[in-house]
């Protein structure tokens, strides 16, 4: 069936430092993907999405390529905050299922001034 | 975007009882998602509530232990039932925007069974 995996947390960094959270996945066809974003305290927001391959979504300096070739979205920073101490979770939809989502299994980003 | 209003946002029930989640969302929409996230784990998805239709169920949940009800396009509630610790989790209800490409999700309701 469909999944995602994502890189196993916690992921600790500096602020200022590069962030990369790997995400793979595993479908029948080409689903959308996306990156959604749970802050302490906070429900769950979309952080980023593509729908096809090649496409970039970004937002808030994050940025994921959808690579069809890799079955992967990855998400990048340039430079993290503090503010971006969270948890990332990786999913995929297909729109022909009405939006349901699968999510990868979250990583927990702390990032230390 | 949609906004969902989910209530109770936390609640602690003795096991063996019931609680009833209701969600409500401010617009008409075709299918309700709700999701169930344990301690420490990512969402999985429950089931898929349609109006005027039975909801469909995900491998590994049945309508006994989580009957969900969905009248009209912006009212679904979930019932866990029967009570156990191991239901001790975060559930969530979320709706998909076709015109945002996004999923909505509510601010989800906190449940620990002692």
């Amino acid at each position: 069936g469909d999944s995602v995996t994502q890189m196993e947390g916690p992921v600790t960094l500096s602020e200022e430092a590069f962030l990369t959270i790997n995400c793979t996945y595993t479908a029948t066809g080409y689903p959308s993907l996306f990156w959604y974003v749970q802050y302490p305290g906070e429900g769950l927001q979309l952080l980023l999405k593509a729908t096809k391959a090649d496409d970039k979504g970004s937002n808030k300096g994050f940025e994921a390529t959808y690579r069809k070739e890799t079955t992967s979205f990855h998400l990048e920073k340039g430079s993290v905050q503090v503010s971006d101490s969270a948890v990332y979770f990786c999913a995929l939809s297909f729109y022909n299922q009405g939006g349901k989502l699968i999510f990868g299994q979250g990583t927990e980003l702390s990032v230390k001034p | 975007s949609a906004v969902i209003s989910q209530k109770p946002s936390r609640d602690i029930c003795q096991r063996g009882t019931s609680l009833t989640i209701q969600c409500q969302v401010d617009s008409q929409v075709t299918m309700m998602f709700w999701y169930r996230q344990q301690p420490g784990q990512s969402l999985t998805l429950i089931a898929t509530a349609n109006q005027g239709s039975e909801a469909t169920y995900e491998s590994g949940f049945v309508i006994d232990k989580f009957p969900i009800s969905r009248p009209n396009l912006t009212f679904s509630t979930l019932t866990v039932s029967n009570l156990s610790p191991e239901d001790s989790s975060i559930y969530l209800c979320s709706v998909f925007s076709t015109g945002f490409l996004e999923a909505f999700f509510g601010q989800g309701t906190r449940l620990t069974v002692v």
